[in-house]
């Protein structure tokens, strides 16, 4: 079954920019889809087929994809971008998520 | 505006079959090229994929799980069921059910969620 890999946490300075990977095996084929995940809350999709922001998602969220690895950058992170962030691809019919990724805001 | 929203039972016994409900508004769940997935989340892990159902009735499911799993519509409510039978306390967490689409490039991410039920499993 396909496996895709993230870093467990990522940490960063409000200001700076948050970079996060999620890495499996010619991820670039694929179109990948990233959430964000806030405390208590439902996850919110940031990046729709690894690179298009959906309606109303900061320009601030970016992605990319390519060869082993998929990134989600946020530039200029502030406090309320600190959530768990996921990756997810489709692999046929069935979804598959990453473990996901604790972005902490220094 | 489209809108989910996931219930169902807080407790549940082991052993016992979870039946959770996803009912729509805004849209039908019959719109072509949608799907509904459910997704759970157990305290402190990551989200874990359930099942998918298509617009067209076509049905998918984990492989780990999917001999406890059924996932069906209800058109005249507007609704997407999950049963799982068999539950056990590993099964406490969160279930979320989610739509998407199915697009030109394939399918899309999921794009409106419900706010999720909280599910224990205990005597």
């Amino acid at each position: 079954s396909y496996v895709l890999t993230q870093p467990p946490s990522v940490s960063v300075a409000p200001g700076k920019t948050a970079t996060i990977t999620c890495g499996s095996n010619n991820i670039g084929v694929k179109g990948v889809h990233w959430y964000q995940q806030r405390p208590g809350q439902a996850p919110v999709l940031v990046i729709s087929f690894s690179s298009d922001r959906p309606s109303g998602i900061p320009e601030r969220f970016s992605g990319s994809n390519s060869g082993n690895t998929a990134t989600l950058t946020i530039s200029r992170v502030d406090a309320a971008d600190e959530a768990d962030y996921y990756c997810q691809v489709w692999d046929g019919a069935s979804v598959v998520f990453g473990g996901g990724t604790k972005l902490t805001v220094l | 505006q489209v809108s989910l929203r996931e219930s169902g039972p807080a407790l549940v016994k082991p052993t016992q079959t979870l039946t959770l409900t996803c009912t729509f508004s805004g849209l039908s769940v019959d719109t072509r090229g949608m799907s509904v997935t459910w997704v759970r989340q157990t305290p402190g892990k990551a989200l874990e994929w359930l099942a998918l159902m298509d617009w067209d009735d076509d049905k998918y499911y984990t492989t780990s799980l999917k001999t406890r799993l059924t996932i069906s519509k209800d058109t005249s409510k507007n609704q997407v069921v999950l049963t799982m039978s068999n539950m056990d306390p590993v099964d406490t967490g969160t279930y979320y059910c989610a739509r998407t689409r199915i697009t030109v490039p394939g399918r899309a991410g999921f794009d409106s969620w419900g706010q999720g039920a909280l599910v224990t499993v205990s005597s």
